[in-house]
C-alpha cells in the first residue's frame, strides 16, 4: 500500500499526558499537511511542510502543539499536557503538485483525552 | 464565519432519488476538491476541479465548478445505499504564486440513502 499512513489509529490518554502521532506520506510527495477534525465538522488546517521546512502554522496550533518533518519524509505531531478539548481526529495529508492541489489523506488518528 | 458554506448539512433520501449538494463562497479558489469520508476514516478524494465552468463526471456523480470559481456542486443520480457517507468540499484559495495547497473545508453533508 503506497498511500498515506498514520500511526496509531486510536489513542486514549489521560489529561496532562503527552502524545505523539506519526505520518508517513506518499513517498514522492514533498508537501505534508496536518488537519484536525471534530465530530460533525470538516477538517481544519493545522500546519504545512514543504520538504523539511514548516512553512505555515494555524492559530489553532497552540504552544502545546509541535510538528516536525526532520528529513522531509515522515512527520510527527506532538501534543504536550493534553486537554479534553484536544480530543479529535488528527489527519495527515500529502501532495506533490505546486499548482493544482490533489491532497491525499491518511486514515487519521483518533485521540480521546479522558 | 465559514469561508466555504456547504448545504444541506444533512440529507436522508430513498434509494433511486437524485440529490445535489452545494458549496458556496465569496472567495475565489484556484481549485476545489470533493471528498467522501466514512466514519472513523480519513477523507477519500473523489475529484478535483480547476477551471471555471468545468464539469466532471464520475459514474453517477457529476461535479461542477462555478464560472467565477467561487462555488461548486455535486449531483448524484439514482442514489444507492452505498453512497451513504459524509461529503466534503475543500478549496485552495487563489493567492498568486504563494499557493501552499492549504485546503479550506466546508462543514460537510451527511448523506443517508435508505434502501
Amino acid at each position: 500500500d503506497t498511500g498515506v499512513s498514520q500511526d496509531p489509529r486510536h489513542k486514549i490518554t489521560k489529561r496532562g499526558q503527552n502524545v505523539t502521532f506519526r505520518c508517513d506520506p506518499i513517498s514522492e510527495h514533498n508537501r505534508l499537511y496536518w488537519y484536525r477534525q471534530t465530530l460533525g465538522q470538516g477538517p481544519e488546517f493545522l500546519t504545512y511542510f514543504q520538504n523539511e521546512a514548516q512553512l505555515e502554522k494555524s492559530r489553532l496550533l497552540s504552544d502545546r502543539f509541535s510538528a516536525e518533518r526532520p528529513k522531509g519524509s515522515f512527520s510527527t505531531l506532538e501534543i504536550q499536557r493534553t486537554e479534553q478539548g484536544d480530543s479529535a481526529m488528527y489527519l495527515c495529508a500529502s501532495s506533490s503538485s505546486p499548482r493544482t492541489v490533489q491532497a491525499f489523506f491518511g486514515q487519521g488518528t483518533r485521540l480521546t483525552v479522558v | 464565519t465559514q469561508l466555504l458554506e456547504q448545504s444541506p448539512q444533512f440529507l436522508s433520501i430513498q434509494e433511486g432519488e437524485n440529490l445535489t449538494v452545494y458549496c458556496n463562497s465569496s472567495s475565489v479558489f484556484s481549485s476545489l476538491q470533493w471528498y467522501r469520508q466514512e466514519p472513523g476514516e480519513g477523507p477519500v478524494l473523489l475529484v478535483t476541479v480547476v477551471t471555471g465552468g468545468e464539469v466532471k463526471k464520475l459514474k453517477r456523480l457529476t461535479f461542477q465548478f462555478g464560472d467565477a470559481r467561487k462555488d461548486s456542486s455535486l449531483h448524484i443520480t439514482a442514489a444507492q445505499p452505498g453512497d451513504t457517507g459524509l461529503y466534503l468540499c475543500a478549496g485552495s484559495l487563489a493567492r498568486g504564486s504563494s499557493n501552499t495547497g492549504k485546503l479550506i473545508f466546508g462543514q460537510g453533508t451527511t448523506l443517508q440513502v435508505k434502501p
